[in-house]
């Protein structure tokens, strides 16, 4: 069964520095997203992007967060400046219609 | 703006027992709704999906969901849990079938007793 993978599984990075987390969506899937769960909290939509640019962004999306599709395969969520405040578990998700959830990417910021 | 509520944070179980998880959403239109379900380490399992038509949708694992305008609530059941089924569950409001944001709301972690 086809399932969305993500990479790395825990990132460990300091304040300040840039993050790139990696997902590879189903193949065949048209809709991606990028959504985060703080400890403790609700998951969060950050973004959602279709035919090469971004259809969607919530107001956590600020100009330190980027998305790319470099390839056919990748989608990448870039952090340029990680803050203590973006700790988190990322989930990338893709679909055509409903969403199917890659297991997280763990991100933590010292 | 879209909004979920489910006002039970932790469930205890027995099991072999029937197991109903609360879901309320707030959405203007005709809301299309999700039940996902995640267990320790993984990543958020689809169980079961609204989109229009019965109101009463089945899912995967045995679950199932009924959908009440009325009440905007979309609660989940199953008749009998099983040792497996311990993990945390959440609802989800979306706009429509495809490519929006999805709406969650806070999880209910159930704990599922021998």
């Amino acid at each position: 069964e086809p399932e969305v993978t993500q990479t790395p599984s825990h990132q460990v990075t300091q304040m300040g520095q840039e993050v790139i987390l990696r997902c590879v969506p189903i193949s065949n899937h048209l809709y991606f997203y990028w959504y985060r769960q703080i400890l403790g909290q609700k998951v969060e939509f950050l973004v959602s992007f279709y035919n090469n640019e971004i259809s969607e962004k919530s107001e956590i999306f600020d100009d330190q967060f980027s998305v790319e599709r470099p390839d056919g395969s990748n989608f990448t969520l870039k952090i340029r400046s990680t803050k203590l405040e973006d700790s988190a578990m990322y989930f990338c998700a893709s679909s055509v219609s409903e969403q199917f959830f890659g297991p997280g990417t763990r991100l933590t910021v010292l | 703006a879209q909004s979920v509520t489910q006002p039970d944070i932790h469930i205890t179980v027995s099991e072999g027992a029937s197991l109903e998880l609360r879901c309320n959403y707030s959405y203007g239109a005709t809301p299309y709704l999700f039940w996902y379900v995640q267990s320790p380490g993984q990543g958020l399992q689809l169980l079961l999906k609204y989109f229009s038509g019965d109101t009463l949708v089945q899912g995967i694992k045995g679950f199932e969901a009924e959908f009440k305008r009325s009440q905007s609530s979309f609660n989940l059941r199953k008749p009998s849990v099983h040792w497996s089924d311990a993990a945390e569950y959440f609802c989800a409001v979306g706009e429509r079938a495809a490519g929006n944001k999805l709406t969650f709301g806070g999880g209910t972690r159930v704990l599922v007793k021998p």
